[in-house]
């Protein structure tokens, strides 16, 4: 079945530090990749996305590139902030007909990473 | 504002009760989800619906109901049946061509 891995954490950085943050996943057929973030006590908000092979997903100075020989997605930051302080989750997609060209996708995710920078 | 609703934000029920969280979204997409989430184990699908007056069952649907009347509304019952119930709730939609999925601010369900 379809899978995703991401680093355990508890992960906590000092600000300005480089962050990565580890996912690995197991799918059938060609999925797209995400990493949503969760503020306290908030719902789930997309932070980035790519949908085939050597697409880099970026924003708020957050990047992942899917990497498909390695089966991979690593969230990395170059400089982080305290506002950065939040839950991290990596999931795949797959259409309901088990491919990511159409809509509708049923959303595998991994088990969050807390990231918590200090001051 | 356009977005999805969830209500209400926290919620206690009392064992053996049934009790229905809201979902409403104003973003006119055509599919919509239920996910529940635990510490340590990420989310889970318990039913999503690609359209009015059909739904599926997700991974994790024994001991949830749900409807899908209309367009912008996907109610979740959790039922008395529904063994460990205390759990953070998320509702999310998506367009019908789309691939991304959005997520209302999560309703707190505790059993006391």
């Amino acid at each position: 079945g379809n899978s995703v891995t991401q680093m355990e954490g508890p992960v906590t950085l000092s600000e300005e530090a480089f962050l990565t943050i580890n996912c690995t996943y197991t799918a059938t057929g060609y999925p797209s990749l995400f990493w949503y973030v969760q503020y306290p006590g908030e719902g789930l908000q997309l932070l980035l996305k790519a949908t085939k092979a050597d697409d880099k997903g970026s924003n708020k100075g957050f990047e992942a590139t899917y990497r498909k020989e390695t089966t991979s997605f690593h969230l990395e930051k170059g400089s982080v902030q305290v506002s950065d302080s939040a839950v991290y989750f990596c999931a795949l997609s797959l259409g309901f007909g088990g491919s990511s060209n159409f809509g509708n996708e049923k959303l595998t995710f991994g088990t969050g990473t807390r990231l918590t920078i200090i001051p | 504002d356009g977005g999805i609703t969830q209500s209400p934000k926290y919620l206690f029920r009392k064992e053996g009760q049934n009790v229905t969280l809201s979902c409403e979204q104003n973003l006119n997409h055509d599919a919509m989800y239920w996910y529940r989430q635990d510490p340590g184990q990420g989310l889970r699908l318990i039913y999503y619906s690609q359209i009015v007056n059909d739904f599926q069952k997700g991974d994790i649907a024994e001991g949830y109901s749900v409807s899908r009347e209309k367009k912008e509304s996907f109610p979740l019952t959790v039922t008395s049946a529904q063994k460990n119930p205390t759990a953070f709730y998320l509702c999310a939609s998506s367009i019908e061509q789309g691939n991304t999925i959005y997520f209302g601010e999560g309703s707190w369900l505790t059993v006391v």
